[in-house]
């Protein structure tokens, strides 16, 4: 069966300071890979996708960045974090179809 | 005007009670539905997963797509305690690249 991991679950970092969120996923292979932030208002707003190693599309003009280097492996990044980036950062994975499976998320608190 | 509208609620029930969620969609194209379960500080989990319009039973929950009217619902029956959560509606097309598009999300509450 397919698992998805996340790490950190937990992160508080100061303002200005990079930033460096990886997810994995076990038991399946060229998977689409997505990184979705979700505010407190419960909506998920679509950060990164990816179908493939290397390839990497962004949805929002912003602080972040994401790099898949390995087919299972998405890392989401900052250079300089801002307030405005804190949220529950959550990781995703599609076995080319059409349903998302979720990862457990990083709770992410910018001070 | 969004592209999936869903009633943020809340949504308080007492135990026991059917409770009835839904989300409207504007886009045509859509013919893949889902919905997920959010439990506080978790990652949304696949609950139910339609394709085109009908309906799909699994356990207590039942999905419904009215393609024609642009509407799905999720019914839960026999509501527990346990299912109080957030429930996210998604759907996707052929042309939306594997993309999802989400609503923003019910929270139920189901009081015992």
């Amino acid at each position: 069966s397919q698992t998805i991991h996340q790490w950190p679950a937990t992160l508080v970092q100061p303002v200005g300071s990079p930033l460096s969120l990886e997810c994995t996923v076990e038991g399946t292979s060229n998977p689409n890979l997505y990184w979705y932030r979700q505010a407190a208002g419960r909506g998920l707003q679509l950060l990164f996708y990816s179908v493939g190693i290397g390839q990497i599309s962004s949805e929002v003009p912003q602080n972040l960045s994401a790099s898949r280097p390995q087919d299972r492996q998405f890392i989401l990044s900052s250079k300089k974090l801002l307030l405005s980036d804190s949220g529950f950062y959550l990781c995703a994975w599609s076995p080319k179809g059409e349903t998302q499976y979720f990862g457990p998320g990083t709770r992410l608190l910018v001070l | 005007q969004k592209e999936v509208e869903q009633d943020p609620g809340p949504l308080s029930v007492p135990e026991g009670a059917i409770v009835s969620l839904n989300c409207t969609y504007s886009n045509s194209a859509f013919q893949y539905f889902m919905w997920y379960r959010q439990y506080s500080r978790k990652g949304p989990e696949l609950l139910m997963y339609t394709y085109s319009s009908g309906n799909k039973e699994d356990g207590r929950f039942t999905a419904q797509v009215d393609k024609s009217s642009k509407y799905i619902s999720l019914f839960i029956r026999d509501s527990q305690p346990s299912d109080s959560a957030t429930y996210l509606c998604a759907m996707s097309g052929h042309n939306q690249g594997g993309k999802l598009i989400f609503g923003q999300g019910t929270e139920l509450s189901v009081k015992p």
